[in-house]
């Protein structure tokens, strides 16, 4: 199947700090993005969809200037979690279509903010 | 009521058994039917992806899908310790409508 990688797999932070987390995909080409949060222990949750050479169309309750996204290639976007605070740890996931109508997710990245 | 609805489980098999998982679905323009494999602290795996009413098999996996009732199925045969992990059924309306509609996940827990 299609490759999705994410990096980091993990990142540790302080408080205030922002941190960015990359999507890729390998092998094909993707207009389209998701953002993925997971709570442990339950499903994901759509943050965002984030479109290649135009902004990103977020989820209701998700806060465009908290969580920043470009989608600057057609295999690169990115997640920039700004003035990060603890509630903000979590699980973050991204995905890309394949074909017509499924979806290759990355391996995920564990956020934790101190 | 939500779009997508399964029962999160926990559900514990022995080795070798048949595990069957369900999902239920509200919205009749969901056209396309995943199942996604989820390891702990890792991303969703694609397991199988259906369009059609019926059955599709790979392996120890079948998926099921069954449009007039709003009914899906995924069904693991001769189930190993290595199958135990979180499924999560996925739908989408397609036609380049990628969103997908996701189930709460079942853990599964297949004992040696």
């Amino acid at each position: 199947g299609a490759v999705v990688s994410q990096h980091p797999s993990r990142v540790i932070c302080k408080s205030g700090t922002s941190v960015k987390i990359e999507c890729r995909s390998l092998d094909f080409q993707a207009t389209t993005m998701f953002w993925y949060r997971q709570f442990p222990k339950q499903s994901l949750m759509l943050m965002a969809t984030s479109n290649e050479g135009s902004k990103a169309t977020y989820e209701q309750g998700v806060e465009k200037d908290k969580f920043l996204i470009n989608h600057a290639s057609l295999t690169l976007s990115t997640l920039t979690v700004t003035s990060a605070h603890p509630e903000d740890s979590s699980f973050y996931i991204c995905s890309a279509p394949f074909g017509s109508d499924t979806q290759y997710f990355g391996p995920g990245t564990r956020l934790t903010v101190l | 009521q939500k779009e997508v609805e399964q029962d999160p489980g926990p559900l514990s098999v022995p080795e070798g058994a048949i595990v069957s998982l369900n999902c239920t679905y509200s919205n009749s323009a969901f056209q396309y039917f995943m199942w996604y494999r989820q390891y702990s602290r890792k991303g969703p795996e694609l397991l199988m992806y259906t369009y059609s009413s019926g059955n599709k098999e790979d392996g120890r996996f079948t998926a099921q899908v069954d449009k007039s009732s709003k009914y899906i199925s995924l069904f693991i045969r001769d189930s190993q310790p290595s199958d135990s992990a979180t499924y999560l059924c996925a739908m989408s309306v397609g036609s380049n409508d990628y969103k997908l509609s996701f189930g709460a996940g079942t853990t599964v827990t297949v004992r040696a």
